[in-house]
């Protein structure tokens, strides 16, 4: 039982380009979570997909792309990188959407854009 | 606009000393308020509070809401060097699913 996954761990990315972050949990959970943690700052809600097929905008949206591809796997695309996307990136997932306090995290993408 | 507001931002301690730690909100339509420990990866859950004045205690740790003055206080007794971490406070917010909002935290250091 490995909990929640992502992939990469550790990322540099030049302005402009592309990637696609992975993260997979194996908990049959139904909501799983995009976050950003920025330094000296709390973490900041991306997209959350509340259910299988359903995806839904957090608090910074912008320049992000999401896509659920089945119950386990919620990755996150950022489609023209920018340096104000330099960031911890942290999936996590909970049983049923809104259950925060049975979030489990995973271990975050170090992310950085020059 | 909504808000949690985390005191103070860092703080230094020695082993056996006590902390108090502040977390104040200010959301429409609160739902529960959550404290998280971060240490150099992901945040764990420590306690959920939903009601005004019922303490939530595990072990040395213990926490406490009150609706009205709209605030929560962690307090961790006897500290010991492995309470080092980033504390971070988080408020759910509004309607069914519910949003969450964290605060920036506190940075908490134990020396021996």
């Amino acid at each position: 039982n490995a909990g929640v996954t992502q992939t990469p761990k550790f990322q540099v990315l030049k302005t402009g380009q592309s990637m696609t972050l992975q993260c997979a949990q194996d908990m049959n959970h139904n909501s799983m979570y995009w976050y950003r943690q920025d330094p000296g700052m709390g973490l900041r809600l991306i997209y959350y997909s509340a259910s299988e097929g359903t995806t839904d905008k957090g608090e910074v949206p912008n320049g992000y792309n999401v896509s659920r591809l089945n119950k386990r796997e919620f990755s996150l695309r950022l489609e023209s990188a920018a340096p104000s996307q330099t960031s911890v990136y942290f999936c996590a997932s909970s049983e049923a959407a809104g259950h925060y306090y049975e979030q489990y995290f995973g271990p975050g993408t170090r992310l950085t854009v020059t | 606009e909504d808000k949690v507001v985390q005191s103070p931002l860092s703080l230094v301690v020695h082993e056996g000393d006590t902390v108090t730690l502040n977390c104040s909100y200010e959301v429409t339509n609160f739902r529960s308020l959550l404290w998280y420990k971060q240490e150099k990866k992901a945040p764990t859950f420590l306690f959920m509070l939903t009601s005004s004045g019922i303490e939530k205690k595990s072990g040395r740790l213990s926490s406490i809401l009150d609706k009205k003055e709209l605030f929560s206080i962690l307090n961790i007794t006897a500290t010991q060097t492995g309470d080092s971490a980033v504390y971070l406070c988080a408020v759910e917010y509004g309607g069914s699913q519910g949003n969450l909002i964290f605060g920036k935290g506190t940075k908490l250091s134990v020396k021996p």
